[in-house]
């Protein structure tokens, strides 16, 4: 099983569409979690963290449920800029520290 | 607003050859990461660094690979004889505290590796 596993899309919608992506994780170690923002060929850029009580930042919600190993985030109202491919990571404390582990992302695409 | 900054951010190099890329992290953080991405591919994680040490490696980051904090605020990754497999986007990212803390990493904008 994929340490951070997400649907690749690409999620074709229409400005102003609602639109939620799912994540899974297999190790219950995790610890924290992240929603990354990653346009084509730039550096992954940090959307908003999640925390167990779910949490929202304007038209995005992340929600993250320990028991299942699965995070969401949900897109309101979407805008032309919002296509980009959204990173599902998770930080997952070592015997020597932490490292972030990616999804593969999630593409979307806003359309007129 | 402070930013990780790299060098090159193109760089083209022959097989077999050393490849050093330079990564500036932002001034007051302490932990200094490297990851990859190939193309089409997810970001994978190398290593990370703390107090002047590795704190963690992945399987990716073998014994041709190694990092150095040369002068107090570059951050550096050695290739030492590059493959045609290690051509991909190759990003520094840099936090206050580890990200275990709910921490914010910040990448660079990458240095894109052609081995050739």
């Amino acid at each position: 099983r994929k340490e951070v596993e997400q649907d690749p899309g690409p999620f074709n919608v229409p400005e102003g569409a609602t639109v939620a992506f799912n994540c899974t994780y297999s190790n219950s170690a995790s610890q924290s979690f992240f929603w990354y923002r990653q346009d084509c060929r730039k550096e992954p850029k940090l959307l908003m963290s999640v925390y167990s009580s779910g949490n929202e930042d304007g038209r995005f919600t992340a929600q993250l449920n320990r028991a299942s190993q699965y995070i969401s985030l949900l897109i309101r109202d979407s805008k032309l800029s919002d296509s980009a491919t959204y990173l599902c990571v998770v930080n997952i404390l070592t015997g020597g520290g932490n490292k972030l582990t990616f999804g593969t992302g999630t593409q979307l695409k806003v359309e007129l | 607003e402070p930013e990780v900054t790299q060098t090159p951010s193109h760089q083209v190099t022959q097989m077999g050859q050393e490849v050093i890329l330079r990564c500036v992290p932002i001034s007051n953080h302490l932990y200094f990461y490297w990851y990859r991405q190939i193309l089409g591919q997810k970001v994978e994680f190398l290593v990370s660094f703390y107090n002047n040490e590795i704190s963690e490696k992945s399987e990716i980051f073998d014994d041709q690979f190694s990092v150095e904090r040369p002068d107090g605020s570059n951050f550096t990754l050695k290739i030492r004889s590059t493959k045609l497999e290690d051509s991909a986007m190759y990003f520094c990212a840099s936090s206050e505290v580890p990200t275990g803390q709910n921490t914010e990493a910040f990448f660079g904008q990458g240095t894109r590796l052609t081995v050739v």
